[in-house]
């Protein structure tokens, strides 16, 4: 059983399409972590949230952390054939400095 | 600007020898991590160091594997006695924490395949 769930763990979508990827978990976290990893290649940091609740976005993607810092979503607006790839969440909890513990990916496909 | 230097890039061993994995972490950066990803599986944590310093090993097969940070250098994950379930890519990610209190980003190299015959 995975500490950190992510869903779905497959999508194909057409180029502009809008997508979620979730992440969920039973656990608190002191912050979550977004990546993205391409074939051959180490995870990119796309980006860091901290705070419950919290919003950050970066072009068209929007990333959320849950009020609780359980959960957290990743949702690309107008997807490009460019954002194919493997999206992975990773979770620290306690201390920073901690290992991060990281969800079973979302291997989304954008189509021309 | 360099990033997390791994090498190799590819490693091939057959049965019984043994694998010597580098990393060299960001400039800055003092603290090491590194994750193995099996085939079709998700990226798991195997140790964190220091310099000079084992802080969390919880993640490393009890035998045949060991992992050091020296003083000057890069880091070292050595795998003795290769088997075929060895075969992985092996991740090492590096971090600069500012404080008990900060947030831990870690940045990651581009990883050694290792593939055992």
């Amino acid at each position: 059983t995975q500490l950190l769930e992510q869903s779905p763990q497959f999508l194909s979508i057409q180029e502009g399409e809008n997508l979620t990827v979730y992440c969920n978990s039973s656990s608190v976290f002191s912050s979550l972590q977004w990546y993205r990893q391409e074939p051959g290649e180490g995870p990119v940091l796309l980006v860091t949230v901290v705070t419950g609740g919290e919003v950050k976005k970066l072009k068209r993607l929007t990333f959320q952390f849950g009020d609780a810092r359980k959960d957290s979503s990743l949702h690309i607006t107008a997807a490009q054939p460019g954002d194919t790839g493997l999206y992975l969440c990773a979770g620290e909890m306690g201390y920073a400095g901690n290992m991060l513990t990281f969800g079973g990916g979302t291997r989304l496909m954008v189509k021309p | 600007n360099a990033g997390v230097m791994q090498n190799p890039r590819h490693l091939v061993r057959r049965r019984g020898q043994e694998a010597r994995l580098r990393c060299s972490p960001m400039k800055g950066h003092s603290h090491v991590y590194w994750y193995r990803q099996l085939p079709e599986e998700g990226l798991k944590f195997m140790v964190y160091l220091q310099k000079e310093n084992i802080i969390d090993e919880s993640g490393m097969p009890k035998e045949r594997f060991s992992a050091e940070f020296p003083k000057e250098g890069p880091s070292i994950l050595r795998i003795q006695q290769v088997v075929r379930g060895d075969s992985a890519a092996y991740f090492c990610a590096s971090s600069r924490l500012a404080g008990l209190s900060s947030y831990n980003e870690q940045f990651f190299g581009p990883g050694t395949r290792l593939t055992v015959l």
